[in-house]
C-alpha cells in the first residue's frame, strides 16, 4: 500500500521562528490533507491540497503531486501552534481511507 | 453548527469485555469513518460507512464491527478487548464518500486494563 513519510519527527522552535514540515508519499494521489492534532487529541483539518499552493493566515501548504511531496510552512510560530502535524493521503479504490504519516511533533517555546 | 461529536470521551474497560463507541457526524454529512490511534503513531483506518453501507474496512480483526444508522450516526463495537486495543478512537465525517475535506471528532480514549 501507499507509504507516507514525514520529516522531521520532532521540531523545537522559539516563538516567532519559521518552520517547514515535509511529507513524502510513495504513489500518485488525488487527495492530500494536513491536520494539526492538539494536546487533547482532536485532529483539526488545516488544508485539503492535492496540488498547488494554499495559504491560511500564518500557515501555507504546497503539494507537488508529480514529485510526490507536500510542504507545510508555519511562519511567526506561536505557542498555540504546538502539537503534532499529520499529513494524510487518500487511497484509490472506492473507500475514503486516509493513510497517515507518523507526524511531526512541534514544540514552540515562549 | 455542531462538529463531529463522539461519546464517551474517556472509558476504562477490563480485558475480555465489550465496548461501544458512538459518533454523530456533522449535519448533512453522509460518510462516517473510524480510526484507531495508538500513542506515538498516526491514525489507522478501521471502517468507512456511506449511506448506511460499509465502503471500506482496514486491517483489523473481526472483533471490530460497526454500523451506520438512518440518521447517519454510527457505532463502533469492539468485542473481547485486549490490552493492545487501548487507544484513541477517532470518528470522521464528510459530505460525500470521495475524500473531500474530512472532519474529525475529539475522539474516545479507551484504556483496557
Amino acid at each position: 500500500g501507499i507509504q507516507v513519510e514525514q520529516s522531521p519527527p520532532d521540531l523545537i522552535l522559539q516563538e516567532g521562528a519559521n518552520s517547514t514540515l515535509r511529507c513524502n508519499f510513495s504513489d500518485s494521489v488525488n487527495n492530500l490533507q494536513w491536520f494539526h492534532q492538539n494536546p487533547w487529541g482532536q485532529l483539526i483539518n488545516l488544508f485539503y491540497i492535492p496540488s498547488g499552493t494554499k495559504q491560511n493566515g500564518r500557515l501555507s501548504a504546497t503539494t507537488v503531486a508529480t514529485e510526490r511531496y507536500s510542504l507545510l510552512y508555519i511562519s511567526s510560530s506561536q505557542t498555540t501552534d504546538s502539537g503534532v502535524y499529520f499529513c494524510a493521503v487518500l487511497t484509490q479504490g472506492g473507500s475514503e481511507k486516509l493513510v497517515f504519516g507518523k507526524g511531526t511533533k512541534l514544540t514552540v517555546n515562549p | 453548527d455542531a462538529g463531529v461529536t463522539q461519546s464517551p470521551t474517556h472509558l476504562i474497560k477490563t480485558r475480555g469485555q465489550q465496548v461501544t463507541l458512538r459518533c454523530s457526524p456533522i449535519s448533512g454529512h453522509k460518510s462516517v469513518s473510524w480510526y484507531q490511534q495508538v500513542l506515538g503513531q498516526g491514525p489507522q483506518f478501521i471502517f468507512q460507512y456511506y449511506e448506511k453501507e460499509e465502503r471500506g474496512r482496514g486491517n483489523f480483526p473481526d472483533r471490530f464491527s460497526a454500523r451506520q444508522f438512518p440518521n447517519y450516526s454510527s457505532e463502533l463495537n469492539v468485542n473481547a478487548l485486549l490490552l493492545g486495543d487501548s487507544a484513541l478512537y477517532l470518528c470522521a465525517s464528510s459530505m460525500t464518500a470521495d475524500g473531500n475535506t474530512i472532519y474529525f471528532g475529539e475522539g474516545s480514549w479507551l484504556t483496557v486494563v
